[in-house]
């Protein structure tokens, strides 16, 4: 099994709301990762746990909290978010933190109004 | 200066021609990827390659690591193959890079 998924597939919310976006791997990957893309732009890396630590943080607004609750399981969750956040969030799974394969999931397509 | 470029950024073929895609960096690495990117968002990794050549299938990635340098080729290229490709570097940090993509449309 060489998947990672995401749940939802789009989400619309207000600035005002409070979601979470889930991502899951059961690979065994010890390395989970969050990536914004904007349209027609390269990923941008937010977040990075190694051991269900948080191991990077790219300065990304605290409107946006990263959680791992286990080792299979990563979450963003979004509070009071802006227009401007409005993206594709990418999950990327890899072995470990450092050189190897990344798996990606298919992506949440977030827009906020 | 970007640390990764990609060329061309967008290209389009007709169905059967050999796509060749470049990737050149300014830095040092430890490894490159070759990212595949559908028009509904998904990324699939196709190669991570550190020197010489990978082939899987139609596709083929190269590197030279002392040019730094890397090319995709796509032989018998196909509609399906239509996507964004994206290289992307592990830096010294490890974290992953990435190029601009290239926008390929393969046509009937």
């Amino acid at each position: 099994d060489t998947e990672v998924t995401q749940t939802p597939k789009h989400l619309v919310m207000g600035m005002t709301n409070k979601k979470s976006l889930k991502c899951e791997q059961h690979m065994g990957h010890r390395a989970m990762y969050w990536y914004k893309q904007k349209a027609k732009k390269p990923p941008e890396l937010m977040f990075v746990y190694s051991y269900e630590k948080l191991s990077i943080n790219e300065s990304v607004p605290s409107r946006f909290s990263p959680e791992c609750p286990n080792s299979s399981l990563l979450n963003l969750h979004l509070h009071a978010l802006q227009p401007e956040d409005s993206a594709l969030y990418l999950c990327a799974s890899s072995q470990g933190q450092g050189t190897y394969t990344q798996y990606f999931g298919p992506g949440t397509r977030l827009t906020v109004l | 200066k970007n640390e990764v470029e990609q060329s061309p950024q967008n290209l389009t073929a007709q169905e059967g021609e050999f796509i060749t895609i470049n990737c050149s960096y300014s830095v040092g690495i430890s490894a490159l990827h070759w990212l595949q990117q559908h028009p509904g968002g998904g990324i699939v990794s196709l190669f991570m390659l550190s020197s010489g050549k990978k082939k899987h299938g139609r596709l083929i990635a190269t590197i030279n690591i002392q040019e730094k340098h890397s090319s995709l080729h796509i032989t018998a290229s196909h509609p399906r193959d239509s996507a964004v490709y994206i290289c992307a570097l592990y830096n010294a940090g490890n974290m992953l890079t990435f190029g601009g993509g290239t926008r390929l449309m393969v046509k009937p």
